[in-house]
């Protein structure tokens, strides 16, 4: 499986403010994942990120809330805009290992004041 | 609409006893079923992992049953170890797609 990492691991940050989240993998990848788990909730699937074309987004998420970059096979960056208290989660990436299996890296979690 | 239920938010066991984890689905259609364990701050870890064409997947101490016609799965983990305390999510796939629909966890919790 592949190796992910994530930057920042946790950040508190202020309402109104952005933070971007960077995830590398120590392969070349064609499709990358953003999910976001609430609190006390389930992973959700925020956005597919495609290098080469923009990012697919899920029903209710919006590309001006959490614009995303896929600037090569091995890197994403997922921005969190003009942040809120809802916003508090754990962010995660993941890619495709085999067949629909999907390895996911060590999150970062948001707290937003 | 929750399409993949897990209904117990959590499981104690005694370690070396057999922890059973459940999760319910809705759609029919799903043909990839997949369990994931997740330890505080770190991401979640795949387990095992069952097509819809088969009721029974083996890995180890784990092993994922499916019962298609109840729309339902379940983890086995024999025996159970304290290491094995985390929280485990099942998760479910459409048309082989990428997208992953979880479950809401289960909180496994084995004693020494």
């Amino acid at each position: 499986s592949a190796v992910i990492s994530q930057k920042p691991s946790r950040d508190i940050c202020q309402r109104g403010t952005s933070l971007t989240i960077q995830c590398q993998v120590d392969s070349q990848v064609t499709m990358m994942f953003w999910y976001r788990q609430q609190p006390g909730q389930s992973l959700t699937l925020i956005a597919t990120a495609n290098q080469g074309s923009e990012a697919t987004y899920e029903s209710g998420f919006v590309i001006d809330k959490f614009p995303i970059s896929r600037p090569n096979l091995t890197f994403s960056t997922l921005t969190v805009s003009n942040m809120s208290p809802e916003d508090s989660s754990i962010y995660l990436c993941s890619v495709v290992g085999g067949g629909v299996t999907q390895y996911f890296g060590p999150g970062t979690r948001l707290t937003v004041l | 609409d929750q399409q993949v239920k897990q209904n117990s938010p959590s499981l104690s066991v005694q370690e070396g006893r057999i922890s059973i984890l459940n999760c319910d689905y809705t759609n029919s259609m799903f043909d990839y079923f997949l369990w994931y364990k997740k330890y505080p701050a770190e991401g979640p870890t795949f387990l095992i992992s069952i097509s819809s064409i088969k009721d029974k997947n083996e890995d180890g101490r784990f092993t994922v049953f499916l019962n298609k016609s109840a729309k339902h799965l379940s983890l086995h983990i024999v025996p159970s170890q304290p290491g094995d305390s985390a929280v485990y999510f099942c998760a479910a796939s459409l048309d082989s797609s990428y997208k992953l629909i979880f479950g809401s966890g289960t909180r496994l919790l084995v004693r020494p």
